[in-house]
């Protein structure tokens, strides 16, 4: 059962634009949704989280929207650089049935071109 | 900036053979745990550990793994009789509180021959 539903697999935007990943989970106990950054031959890298009480969370150039009744949240990149390549994780945990267990999303590998 | 870390980057064993991967929690940590990511795949969970016993485990992590704290420092994970499906990338991650962000470790490639 794939509780976290990733699109798209791969994503190339040039330098300055805007990368838009979604992700749709099925879970409603999920209560913190996290993106993180991996690069090669990395551990994944906490970016920024939210959780269902806001709709929007924005850290410099990323930002998270978050639509609770559809069950679905994604990363925007803003002005996007070539340092950003990387792959890009949705994942989520309940904070109340869980041992901090995150269920990741299958991944989005952006490449940003000069 | 403390930082979780693994030994080895890369372990290649053959079929069958036991392997012991090792992690180093950041120092104030309480929870523990291993999830590991095929090649090309997604992060899966195997595993959390806290007060020296697992709390919870997946479907994956079966009678040929087990995880133990041997000391104050230390966290490991052992596949007691490799298969080639094991082959992957392990990570290590912890937290401070179960509810805070887990910091995870650059991982150690296993490749099963």
């Amino acid at each position: 059962q794939q509780q976290v539903k990733q699109s798209p697999q791969s994503l190339i935007v040039q330098k300055g634009g805007i990368s838009i990943i979604n992700c749709a989970y099925e879970n409603t106990a999920f209560d913190y949704f996290p993106w993180y950054q991996q690069f090669p031959g990395k551990g994944p890298a906490l970016l920024i989280a939210i959780r269902p009480d806001v709709s929007e969370k924005k850290e410099g150039r990323f930002t998270i929207s978050f639509n609770k009744s559809a069950k679905q949240f994604s990363l925007h990149i803003m002005d996007s650089q070539p340092g950003d390549s990387a792959t890009y994780f949705c994942a989520a945990r309940s904070d109340t049935d869980s041992w901090g267990k995150l269920q990741f999303g299958a991944g989005t590998q952006v490449v940003v071109t000069p | 900036e403390p930082e979780v870390t693994q030994t080895p980057s890369h372990q290649v064993t053959q079929m069958g053979q036991e392997v012991i991967l090792r992690c180093v929690p950041i120092s104030n940590h309480l929870y523990f745990y291993w999830y590991r990511q095929i090649l090309g795949q997604k992060v899966e969970f195997l595993v959390s550990f806290y007060n020296n016993e697992i709390s919870e485990k997946s479907e994956i992590f079966d009678d040929q793994f087990s995880v133990e704290r041997p000391d104050g420092s230390n966290f490991t994970l052992k596949i007691r009789s490799t298969k080639l499906e094991d082959s992957a990338m392990y990570f290590c991650a912890s937290t401070e509180e179960v509810l805070y962000e887990q910091y995870f470790g650059p991982g150690t490639r296993l490749t099963v021959t």
